[in-house]
């Protein structure tokens, strides 16, 4: 059955990196962009882009242009979402999606708080 | 990219009717066959209840129904249930972009 399974909960100074992780199963990874979505406290959901496993291609939401990498490794199915220069609203839970029959399968969210 | 709009909250009684909409631009839910619809619960991840505007995934009861007409998308849901009771998102493709609406809370009565 199509898994994805995300790293656990992070806490973060401001101005820190982080580097979420998404580990895929049940599927072959290549054929369907992953889609990175966040949801801050009692907020709705935000797109923040894609990547195609299969070249590695990318797309980000203009808002995080420049602070947001999408990276994967195919030798293990996973995908990834860093982000740099965190700031207190970046606090939110970052999900990864795959993009198939709209946004089919979701992972659990990683929770990543900014604090000092 | 500015966010789709959905109103705040809807609400019903049980074994009623309900319609959500989700207004885009003619950049995205106008341009494109390609909004989606997402219910999600407290502290949980995303469900999809619709795609391609008006497909249910495997398991998606069909009192869930999705249509379209020019900037806005639809979702309606038939014979209300108490754990109908959640937030529902719409999403659109934009070609270079993906846009969710701000949400919607469906209160049950």
């Amino acid at each position: 059955q199509v898994q994805l399974v995300q790293s656990g909960a992070e806490v973060v100074e401001p101005g820190a990196s982080v580097k979420v992780s998404c580990k895929t199963s049940g599927y072959t990874f290549t054929t369907y962009q992953v889609y990175w979505v966040r949801q801050a406290p009692g907020q709705g959901l935000e797109w923040m882009g894609w990547i195609d496993p299969n070249s590695g291609g990318t797309t980000y939401a203009q808002k995080f242009q420049g602070r947001v990498t999408m990276t994967r490794d195919t030798s293990i199915t996973t995908a990834y979402l860093q982000m740099s220069s965190l700031r207190s609203d970046d606090t939110a839970v970052y999900y990864c999606a795959r993009n198939k029959d709209g946004l089919g399968y979701w992972g659990q969210g990683t929770l990543v708080t900014v604090s000092s | 990219q500015s966010a789709l709009t959905q109103p705040r909250s809807v609400s019903g009684s049980p074994g009623q009717s309900v319609t959500i909409s989700c207004t885009g631009t003619s950049s995205d839910v106008g341009a494109y066959n390609f909004v989606s619809w997402y219910q999600q619960y407290p502290a949980k991840a995303p469900k999809p209840m619709i795609y391609d505007v008006n497909k249910r995934p495997s398991g998606v009861p069909n009192r869930f129904s999705g249509s379209k007409s020019g900037n806005t998308a639809s979702l309606t849901i038939s014979g209300l249930q108490a754990d109908d009771e959640a937030d529902y998102y719409c999403c659109s493709y934009g070609g270079t972009y993906t846009v969710f609406g701000g949400g919607t809370k469906l209160t049950v009565l």
